[in-house]
């Protein structure tokens, strides 16, 4: 069964950095892109960004490249996004997704005040 | 960017009825469209691919269809389950974006 685990999440102040985990099983996570997604509260779903399976091309939103990193570690089964700089706007549930959008973690949330 | 519009942002219907939420975008998409369906607890599940291909273990009461720049999931004999924010999304181009989300309730 695939399964999709975010963790990470929690209180941040305004300016700071955060970094997400994903951690997968139930599939070979070496082989498959991988994304990030993320909700703000009462908003739609937005697309940060996708990982290749040897982390040799990694897509971003524009208005969010300098914001996010997207990585990975196929030994660990894990992807990453390093938040930095955030803002009150960067609040959200923020999903994994693997290639094709057909599996999706539960969300970890992401707080941004003072 | 393409950009994605559900112009019914919150849908009322009846258990039974057929439901139709449509999609469309600022530029061909190619048949580069999924649907999403999003329960209130956060769950997101892919329903339908490519655009009318259904994601295996989606129920046959969902279907898709649509070409060019106008798309559209429809639901036949609406069930309790259903309840839920449906989504449309486009992987055309990057950056994959998605529609802003139609809430559907039951009347």
């Amino acid at each position: 069964e695939v399964k999709l685990l975010e963790s990470g999440g929690g209180l941040v102040q305004p300016g700071g950095s955060l970094k997400l985990s994903c951690a997968a099983s139930g599939f070979d996570f070496s082989r498959y892109w991988m994304s990030w997604v993320r909700q703000a509260p009462g908003k739609g779903l937005e697309w940060i960004g996708e990982i290749n399976p040897d982390s040799s091309t990694i897509n971003y939103t524009p208005s969010l490249k300098d914001k996010f990193i997207i990585s990975r570690d196929n030994a660990k089964n894990t992807l990453y996004l390093q938040m930095s700089k955030v803002r009150s706007e960067d609040t959200a549930l923020y999903y994994c997704a693997r290639r094709g959008f057909a599996y999706w973690g539960q969300g970890t949330l992401v707080t941004v005040s003072a | 960017d393409i950009q994605m519009t559900q112009t019914t942002s919150s849908l009322s219907a009846s258990l039974g009825d057929r439901v139709t939420i449509s999609c469309s975008a600022s530029q061909g998409i190619s048949n580069y469209l999924n649907w999403y369906q999003q329960k209130p607890d956060g769950t997101v599940k892919l329903l339908i691919y490519y655009t009318s291909s259904l994601h295996s273990g989606v129920p046959s009461r969902f279907s898709g269809s649509g070409s060019g720049t106008d798309y559209s999931l429809t639901i036949s004999n609406l069930e309790p389950e259903d309840i839920a924010t449906y989504y449309c999304q486009q992987y055309s181009k990057l950056p994959y974006t998605f529609g802003g989300g139609t809430k559907l309730e039951i009347k």
